[in-house]
């Protein structure tokens, strides 16, 4: 049963602190992208990539947020240094990209933040 | 901002009862995607309309796309306790961006007993 995983699921830590948050794709998918889901905010697009690399990286605060994939198998997102306007849930999705699929997306259960 | 609009916020039905949410958006899309998210997971794709297709069916759900009115409808059918989670309409664009998808603001279903 392919599914995304991710890890942490819960992470509780001060403000300050190093947060690095991991993703596994399902295998043969090629394309990752990171969200953030916040009640007053919604669901909010931080980061995608395509074979690895950075397709777009618009939506995330660049001074403190950080995205890679340092292999097709694990996606990083870090936070430093994380403050208490960073607590959301972070999802990971994965899919194939475009010419073999049409975008549909598959989710990881999340890591919820809380930055205190 | 957000390319979809999810209309009502929340709905609140009785089991059995037929539950309708709307999703308004605002480019020219590719296609039309609807997710379903329960309490603390994570969202499952639930059907896909294309920008060509005027209505799809799968099961006890129903999409409808207006593209001259930049609308789409989700129907669930017979509703059930099960059902209950927020729906979230997502469009994947004409031009660039590959298969980024751009999510609604959701709908809250509840289906009570």
């Amino acid at each position: 049963d392919a599914r995304v995983t991710q890890t942490p699921r819960d992470k509780v830590t001060e403000m300050g602190q190093e947060v690095t948050m991991r993703c596994q794709p399902i295998l043969g998918h090629n394309t990752v992208f990171w969200y953030r889901q916040t009640m007053k905010q919604g669901l909010e697009l931080l980061a995608y990539f395509r074979n690895r690399a950075p397709l777009d990286d618009s939506g995330m605060p660049k001074d403190r947020f950080s995205a890679e994939m340092p292999d097709a198998t694990l996606a990083t997102l870090k936070i430093q240094p994380s403050e208490p306007r960073d607590s959301a849930v972070y999802f990971c999705a994965s899919g194939l990209g475009p010419g073999t699929s049409e975008g549909e997306q598959f989710f990881g259960p999340g890591t919820r933040l809380t930055v205190l | 901002s957000q390319q979809g609009e999810e209309d009502p916020q929340a709905l609140s039905i009785q089991e059995g009862e037929n539950a309708t949410m709307n999703c308004s958006y605002k480019t020219s899309i590719n296609n039309l995607q609807w997710y379903r998210q329960n309490s603390g997971r994570g969202l499952v794709h639930l059907i896909l309309i294309r920008s060509n297709e005027r209505e799809k069916h799968s099961g006890r759900l129903r999409v409808t796309l207006d593209t001259s009115k930049k609308s789409s409808s989700l129907l669930i059918t017979a509703s059930r306790a099960a059902d209950t989670a927020s729906y979230f309409c997502a469009t994947r664009g004409l031009t660039g961006g590959g298969n980024k998808l751009t999510f609604g603001t959701g709908t809250q279903l509840k289906v009570e007993l």
